[in-house]
């Protein structure tokens, strides 16, 4: 079925480095613009990166500029996001999230959400 | 940044009550705007796009509005179902797309 799966998460020291992996099923990936999206225990939604379906385009949240890489193997059907020098504030549950577009077009909102990985970051 | 502001932050009501929940930009949006439904543990999902457009599979009783800084999520008729925490979303300006913090519907 249509889905989208995350991995990757966990307890991490503050400066320390996690990988997490989004994997791809039931449609043809390698077509969607896709984001990252995370989400703070008890808090709101706040978007943290984008690339575009080629990987060729990719922005970031100011708050994780310079610190976490994302990118994609689309052979592979899959979505990464590199963290580093992580902070506690950088704890919460993340999702991936696919944008509503085409392989030409970035809407910009999600239709598909997976069901997030939980990254704690604390001494 | 753009912000969005949801009133109210919580709202308690009952099966069959009519709800409307309020998004406000901080600037015009023109119509780029998606609501959101989560409930405790799950992920989002997408209910509304453009700010009127029902996604497919979303019951009817769910309708959007407005246009630059003033929307609505209007419920019909409350099921037990939609009680949830629901979310707006801005994509005219970006990046970054942003938030609303979140309107948290309860069962009177």
């Amino acid at each position: 079925q249509v889905q989208l799966v995350e991995s990757g998460g966990g307890l991490v020291k503050p400066g320390g480095s996690l990988r997490l992996s989004c994997a791809a099923s039931g449609f043809t990936f390698s077509d969607y613009y896709m984001s990252w999206i995370r989400q703070a225990p008890g808090k709101g939604l706040e978007w943290v990166s984008y690339i575009s379906s080629s990987g060729s385009t990719i922005y970031y949240a100011d708050s994780v500029k310079g610190r976490f890489t994302i990118s994609r193997d689309n052979a592979k059907n899959s979505l990464y996001l590199q963290m580093n020098s992580l902070r506690a504030e950088d704890t919460a549950v993340y999702y991936c999230a696919r944008d509503r577009g085409d392989y030409f077009l970035s809407y910009w909102y999600f239709d598909l959400w997976g069901r997030g990985t939980l990254v704690t970051v604390s001494s | 940044a753009i912000q969005l502001t949801q009133s109210p932050s919580s709202l308690s009501a009952s099966v069959g009550d009519r709800v409307t929940i309020t998004c406000r930009a901080s600037q015009g949006i023109s119509s780029a705007l998606a609501w959101y439904q989560q409930k405790p543990g799950k992920a989002p999902k997408l209910l509304i796009y453009d700010a009127s457009s029902l996604e497919s599979g979303v019951p009817s009783r769910f309708s959007g509005s407005g246009s630059g800084t003033d929307f609505t999520l209007t419920i019909s008729s409350l099921q037990p179902e939609d009680f949830a925490t629901y979310y707006c979303q801005q994509f005219n300006n970006y990046p970054p797309i942003t938030f609303g913090q979140g309107t948290r519907l309860e069962i009177k």
